[in-house]
């Protein structure tokens, strides 16, 4: 089955500075990469995802890239700010294979911004 | 349109006994999952649900865990008899339908604690 790297664990960074979360994956047939941001006591919340067709994609202060021959895809945070500390995970998903349906996460990222 | 929403958001039982985790989907989403994190870790998929058909029970862990989700609405979640190691966050989720790459919905959560 699908099994997902996320990398660091935790990251701490200064407000304005960026900030970038690293996701491996091991099924090539995963075709489908989201990234969801789960606040203290809150649900998880998808912030940006990107499929398998496209290398990069950006959305205001956040993007994401993706390899698929390294089969690797990134976070990119710039210009954090205090309320983007959270924790976020990486995901991958595919559709028409045997772990059809399901999100396979990696193990989480707390971001910690300081003002 | 209202988001997918859990009950209880707490629960603490002790082992032994049985609790059930009920999760109500976005109106009109086929696809229905539930997931679980234990004690910091990944989120961990349990099983997946299209309308009132189970699609993939793949990550139940045991006998001691039964999903329903008659007439496809709304799904629960029993666990019976609970273990300490059954404590975590279990999340639901829900898709409109099984397109490629359609976004999967979170709850908020029910936090189980078993003493």
């Amino acid at each position: 089955g699908e099994n997902v790297e996320q990398h660091p664990s935790t990251l701490s960074v200064q407000e304005g500075d960026s900030a970038v979360i690293k996701c491996t994956y091991s099924d090539s047939a995963s075709n489908y990469f989201p990234w969801y941001k789960q606040e203290l006591g809150k649900r998880p919340q998808l912030i940006i995802d990107i499929r398998s067709n496209v290398g990069e994609k950006k959305d205001q202060r956040i993007a994401v890239t993706l390899n698929k021959t390294a089969k690797h895809f990134s976070l990119h945070i710039t210009e954090t700010q205090p309320e983007d500390s959270a924790v976020y995970f990486c995901a991958a998903f595919n559709a028409g294979g045997t772990s059809y349906g399901k999100l396979t996460f990696g193990q989480g990222t707390i971001l910690t911004v300081h003002p | 349109e209202a988001g997918v929403t859990q009950f209880p958001s707490h629960s603490v039982i002790e082992k032994g006994q049985t609790v059930t985790l009920r999760c109500d989907p976005i109106s009109g989403h086929d696809n229905l999952y539930w997931y679980r994190r234990v004690m910091g870790k990944e989120i961990k998929f349990l099983l997946h649900f299209v309308k009132e058909s189970k699609q993939d029970e793949s990550g139940m862990p045991n006998n001691r865990f039964l999903a329903e989700r008659t007439g496809g609405t709304y799904s629960t979640l029993k666990v019976q008899p609970a273990e300490l190691e059954d404590s975590g966050v279990y999340f639901c989720a829900s898709s409109r339908k099984l397109a490629l790459q359609e976004t999967q919905y979170f709850g908020p959560g029910t936090r189980l604690l078993v003493l």
